[in-house]
């Protein structure tokens, strides 16, 4: 079956600007994540969606950070007032539930200008 | 502050020769991940280790985790080219994973 998807591929922006990135889990999967990874890191946990609520949200870096699962499939994460340290890939992960095995998507490459 | 330490961070070595990877980590989880990357690729899921003692092997890898200990390491057998990668140990802390740095594996012919 299909696995998790994200969309853009890379993303390219001016410091300042507004962007949205796109995740779509495996079908069924009720727990949906979101990491970023910067160059020669480990990634770093954002947030973690059990359906359609955040369930912790712990790893946001500030409130210029959000995201959100509406109908508790595709997930987005907005990033708005973009900055150069922002400037990562942001990888969506997915999972049949909370604790169980992580799937990755391809990650988003965001570079800010 | 929850850590996860994994050593050495860069190997290089030739094939054939066997060496193994080291996951330190600080909290008490008994639920660890070992992971591949590729360069510009994704995260592979390799093993999945969820209680003390848990054994796991596939092809020339592999891992074990002692958690009294808060360690797990990664065995490589007879190493070859095709295993070059960077390698991450993951902790899962409710739910969220906790990483290591990554170890860049380097295997020459």
């Amino acid at each position: 079956g299909a696995g998790v998807s994200q969309t853009p591929s890379n993303k390219v922006t001016e410091k300042g600007k507004y962007v949205e990135l796109r995740c779509d889990p495996i079908s069924g999967h009720t727990a949906l994540y979101w990491y970023r990874q910067s160059l020669g890191q480990g990634p770093e946990f954002l947030i973690y969606f059990q359906g359609t609520g955040a369930a912790d949200d712990s790893g946001l870096p500030n409130d210029r950070f959000f995201a959100v699962r509406p109908e508790g499939s595709v997930s987005t994460l907005k990033i708005q007032r973009t900055e150069r340290g922002d400037s990562a890939v942001y990888l969506c992960a997915s999972s049949w539930h909370g604790g169980a095995e992580q799937y990755f998507g391809p990650g988003t490459r965001l570079t800010v200008t | 502050e929850l850590k996860v330490e994994q050593n050495p961070l860069f190997l290089s070595m030739q094939e054939g020769k066997n060496y193994t990877i080291y996951c330190n980590y600080s909290t008490t989880s008994d639920r660890l991940y070992w992971y591949r990357q590729d360069p510009g690729k994704s995260l592979e899921s390799l093993f999945v280790l969820l209680s003390n003692g848990a054994v796991k092997q596939e092809g020339r890898l592999m891992a074990s985790l002692d958690t009294k200990a808060r360690l797990s390491t990664l065995h490589i057998t007879a190493a070859v080219h095709d295993l070059s990668a960077t390698y991450f140990c993951a902790v899962d802390e409710r739910y969220q994973l906790i990483w290591g740095a990554g170890t860049k594996l380097i295997i020459k012919p």
